[in-house]
Protein backbone atom coordinates (compact mmCIF):
# COMPACT_ATOMS: atom_id res chain seq x y z
CA UNK A 1 0.00 0.00 0.00
CA UNK A 2 1.40 3.28 -0.86
CA UNK A 3 1.35 6.08 1.58
CA UNK A 4 0.51 10.07 1.04
CA UNK A 5 3.94 11.64 -1.12
CA UNK A 6 3.97 15.28 -1.64
CA UNK A 7 6.16 17.13 -3.83
CA UNK A 8 8.61 19.21 -3.56
CA UNK A 9 10.13 18.80 0.37
CA UNK A 10 11.28 22.03 0.73
CA UNK A 11 11.68 25.34 -1.85
CA UNK A 12 12.08 28.76 -1.48
CA UNK A 13 10.10 31.68 -3.64
CA UNK A 14 10.11 35.22 -3.15
CA UNK A 15 7.31 37.52 -2.72
CA UNK A 16 4.57 38.22 -5.50
CA UNK A 17 6.09 34.82 -6.63
CA UNK A 18 3.39 31.64 -7.53
CA UNK A 19 3.96 28.21 -6.21
CA UNK A 20 2.41 24.82 -6.92
CA UNK A 21 3.02 21.61 -4.52
CA UNK A 22 2.15 17.77 -5.50
CA UNK A 23 0.04 15.49 -3.80
CA UNK A 24 -0.35 11.80 -4.55
CA UNK A 25 -2.72 9.91 -2.30
CA UNK A 26 -2.70 7.03 -0.58
CA UNK A 27 -3.85 3.85 -2.65
CA UNK A 28 -7.62 3.64 -3.08
CA UNK A 29 -8.22 7.25 -1.36
CA UNK A 30 -10.68 9.51 -3.16
CA UNK A 31 -10.41 12.52 -0.93
CA UNK A 32 -7.83 14.78 -0.11
CA UNK A 33 -7.51 17.88 1.75
CA UNK A 34 -4.48 20.83 2.67
CA UNK A 35 -3.07 21.80 5.39
CA UNK A 36 -1.10 24.59 6.64
CA UNK A 37 1.36 24.66 9.55
CA UNK A 38 2.67 27.30 10.47
CA UNK A 39 5.57 27.36 13.02
CA UNK A 40 4.72 26.27 16.62
CA UNK A 41 1.20 25.74 15.60
CA UNK A 42 -1.23 23.04 14.85
CA UNK A 43 -2.40 22.54 10.65
CA UNK A 44 -4.84 24.46 9.37
CA UNK A 45 -7.44 23.73 6.73
CA UNK A 46 -6.95 25.22 3.88
CA UNK A 47 -9.41 23.49 1.41
CA UNK A 48 -11.14 19.77 0.78
CA UNK A 49 -11.15 17.97 -2.52
CA UNK A 50 -13.37 15.12 -3.96
CA UNK A 51 -14.17 13.60 -7.59
CA UNK A 52 -12.07 16.65 -8.70
CA UNK A 53 -14.64 19.16 -7.14
CA UNK A 54 -13.54 21.92 -4.14
CA UNK A 55 -16.41 20.64 -1.47
CA UNK A 56 -14.75 22.27 1.74
CA UNK A 57 -12.96 24.99 2.30
CA UNK A 58 -11.36 26.94 5.64
CA UNK A 59 -10.45 30.69 6.17
CA UNK A 60 -8.10 31.40 3.24
CA UNK A 61 -7.97 33.83 0.61
CA UNK A 62 -8.93 32.99 -3.09
CA UNK A 63 -5.31 33.15 -4.04
CA UNK A 64 -5.25 29.42 -2.38
CA UNK A 65 -6.57 27.44 -5.13
CA UNK A 66 -6.64 23.80 -6.12
CA UNK A 67 -7.18 20.53 -8.17
CA UNK A 68 -8.27 17.12 -7.81
CA UNK A 69 -7.18 14.82 -11.13
CA UNK A 70 -9.15 11.93 -12.05
CA UNK A 71 -6.29 9.61 -10.11
CA UNK A 72 -7.05 11.34 -7.26
CA UNK A 73 -4.23 13.30 -7.11
CA UNK A 74 -3.97 16.66 -6.54
CA UNK A 75 -2.37 20.09 -6.31
CA UNK A 76 -2.56 23.45 -3.76
CA UNK A 77 -1.67 26.04 -6.01
CA UNK A 78 -1.12 29.73 -4.05
CA UNK A 79 -0.65 33.12 -5.78
CA UNK A 80 0.85 36.00 -5.36
CA UNK A 81 3.13 34.78 -2.23
CA UNK A 82 2.82 37.09 1.55
CA UNK A 83 5.73 36.38 3.53
CA UNK A 84 3.34 34.87 6.23
CA UNK A 85 2.86 32.15 3.67
CA UNK A 86 6.14 30.55 4.79
CA UNK A 87 4.90 27.52 6.37
CA UNK A 88 4.74 23.55 6.09
CA UNK A 89 1.56 22.52 3.67
CA UNK A 90 0.09 19.11 4.38
CA UNK A 91 -1.78 16.84 2.39
CA UNK A 92 -4.02 14.21 3.53
CA UNK A 93 -5.86 11.98 2.22
CA UNK A 94 -8.98 9.99 3.20
CA UNK A 95 -11.62 7.48 2.19
CA UNK A 96 -14.39 9.91 2.65
CA UNK A 97 -17.22 7.71 0.68
CA UNK A 98 -19.25 10.62 -0.23
CA UNK A 99 -16.78 13.65 0.21
CA UNK A 100 -14.57 13.33 3.52
CA UNK A 101 -16.99 12.04 6.16
CA UNK A 102 -14.59 11.20 8.32
CA UNK A 103 -11.48 12.53 10.71
CA UNK A 104 -9.45 9.82 10.12
CA UNK A 105 -6.67 11.15 7.36
CA UNK A 106 -3.16 9.99 6.49
CA UNK A 107 -0.44 12.38 5.87
CA UNK A 108 2.27 13.44 3.53
CA UNK A 109 5.53 14.51 5.26
CA UNK A 110 4.43 17.95 3.51
CA UNK A 111 6.16 20.56 1.98
CA UNK A 112 8.18 23.18 3.35
CA UNK A 113 7.85 26.68 1.84
CA UNK A 114 9.88 29.54 2.58
CA UNK A 115 8.94 32.94 0.96
CA UNK A 116 11.75 35.71 0.91
CA UNK B 1 -17.18 28.73 15.28
CA UNK B 2 -15.18 25.12 16.14
CA UNK B 3 -12.40 25.88 18.56
CA UNK B 4 -9.59 23.40 20.02
CA UNK B 5 -7.40 24.06 23.10
CA UNK B 6 -4.37 22.26 24.30
CA UNK B 7 -3.49 24.31 27.36
CA UNK B 8 -0.05 22.85 27.66
CA UNK B 9 2.40 23.63 25.03
CA UNK B 10 5.64 21.13 26.57
CA UNK B 11 4.44 18.66 29.18
CA UNK B 12 7.62 16.46 31.04
CA UNK B 13 7.43 13.23 32.54
CA UNK B 14 9.41 10.60 34.31
CA UNK B 15 9.34 7.01 32.77
CA UNK B 16 6.70 5.09 34.82
CA UNK B 17 4.54 7.84 35.30
CA UNK B 18 1.04 8.60 34.64
CA UNK B 19 0.30 10.73 31.84
CA UNK B 20 -2.73 13.24 30.64
CA UNK B 21 -2.40 15.36 27.92
CA UNK B 22 -5.62 17.79 27.98
CA UNK B 23 -7.66 19.23 25.34
CA UNK B 24 -11.15 21.22 25.55
CA UNK B 25 -12.94 22.20 22.72
CA UNK B 26 -16.01 24.32 21.42
CA UNK B 27 -18.15 22.90 19.18
CA UNK B 28 -22.28 23.71 18.86
CA UNK B 29 -23.01 20.12 17.22
CA UNK B 30 -21.65 16.83 18.28
CA UNK B 31 -18.35 16.12 18.24
CA UNK B 32 -16.31 13.78 16.67
CA UNK B 33 -12.71 13.96 18.24
CA UNK B 34 -9.18 12.67 17.68
CA UNK B 35 -6.07 12.46 19.29
CA UNK B 36 -2.95 12.80 16.50
CA UNK B 37 0.38 12.03 17.34
CA UNK B 38 3.88 12.93 15.22
CA UNK B 39 6.97 11.57 16.53
CA UNK B 40 10.22 12.31 15.52
CA UNK B 41 10.68 12.50 11.73
CA UNK B 42 7.81 10.97 10.91
CA UNK B 43 4.48 12.33 9.27
CA UNK B 44 1.20 12.71 11.22
CA UNK B 45 -1.03 10.02 12.20
CA UNK B 46 -3.60 9.04 14.13
CA UNK B 47 -3.71 7.87 17.27
CA UNK B 48 -7.49 7.22 18.50
CA UNK B 49 -10.77 8.19 18.16
CA UNK B 50 -13.46 9.00 20.30
CA UNK B 51 -15.69 6.60 18.87
CA UNK B 52 -14.15 3.75 19.23
CA UNK B 53 -13.11 4.18 22.92
CA UNK B 54 -10.29 1.95 21.90
CA UNK B 55 -6.94 1.93 23.41
CA UNK B 56 -3.39 2.56 21.64
CA UNK B 57 -0.40 1.96 22.69
CA UNK B 58 -1.72 2.16 26.43
CA UNK B 59 -3.49 5.57 25.26
CA UNK B 60 -6.96 6.43 26.00
CA UNK B 61 -9.38 9.41 26.36
CA UNK B 62 -12.50 9.94 27.24
CA UNK B 63 -14.93 12.51 25.87
CA UNK B 64 -16.27 14.92 28.36
CA UNK B 65 -19.39 16.38 26.64
CA UNK B 66 -20.32 18.23 29.98
CA UNK B 67 -16.40 19.69 30.40
CA UNK B 68 -16.13 19.78 26.94
CA UNK B 69 -12.93 17.78 26.79
CA UNK B 70 -10.93 14.93 25.19
CA UNK B 71 -8.23 14.48 28.10
CA UNK B 72 -5.48 11.88 26.65
CA UNK B 73 -4.26 9.73 29.37
CA UNK B 74 -1.76 6.72 29.57
CA UNK B 75 -1.52 4.98 33.21
CA UNK B 76 2.65 4.08 32.58
CA UNK B 77 4.26 6.72 30.62
CA UNK B 78 7.44 4.69 27.79
CA UNK B 79 10.27 6.83 26.46
CA UNK B 80 9.11 5.76 22.72
CA UNK B 81 5.82 7.97 24.03
CA UNK B 82 7.82 11.00 23.40
CA UNK B 83 6.18 13.21 20.64
CA UNK B 84 3.97 15.85 19.51
CA UNK B 85 0.30 14.85 20.04
CA UNK B 86 -2.30 16.63 18.83
CA UNK B 87 -5.80 17.19 19.63
CA UNK B 88 -8.82 17.70 16.74
CA UNK B 89 -12.13 17.84 16.13
CA UNK B 90 -13.94 16.57 12.86
CA UNK B 91 -16.98 18.83 11.31
CA UNK B 92 -18.93 17.10 8.67
CA UNK B 93 -20.50 19.41 7.62
CA UNK B 94 -17.48 21.75 6.70
CA UNK B 95 -15.92 18.54 6.31
CA UNK B 96 -12.84 19.72 8.24
CA UNK B 97 -10.33 19.12 10.96
CA UNK B 98 -9.49 21.71 13.46
CA UNK B 99 -6.46 20.99 15.37
CA UNK B 100 -5.05 22.51 18.79
CA UNK B 101 -1.85 23.62 19.06
CA UNK B 102 -0.62 20.65 20.04
CA UNK B 103 1.40 19.10 23.14
CA UNK B 104 4.94 18.42 22.83
CA UNK B 105 5.36 15.75 25.60
CA UNK B 106 9.28 14.25 26.95
CA UNK B 107 9.41 11.47 28.95
CA UNK B 108 12.67 10.91 30.74
CA UNK B 109 14.17 8.26 32.18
Amino acid sequence: ETGVTQSPTHLIKTRGQQVTLRCSSQSGHNTVSWYQQALGQGPQFIFQYYREEENGRGNFPPRFSGLQFPNYSSELNVNALELDDSALYLCASSLGGGGGKTGELFFGEGSRLTVL
Amino acid sequence: AQRVTQPEKLLSVFKGAPVELKCNYSYSGSPELFWYVQYSRQRLQLLLRHISRESIKGFTADLNKGETSFHLKKPFAQEEDSAMYYCALFSGSARQLTFGSGTQLTVLP
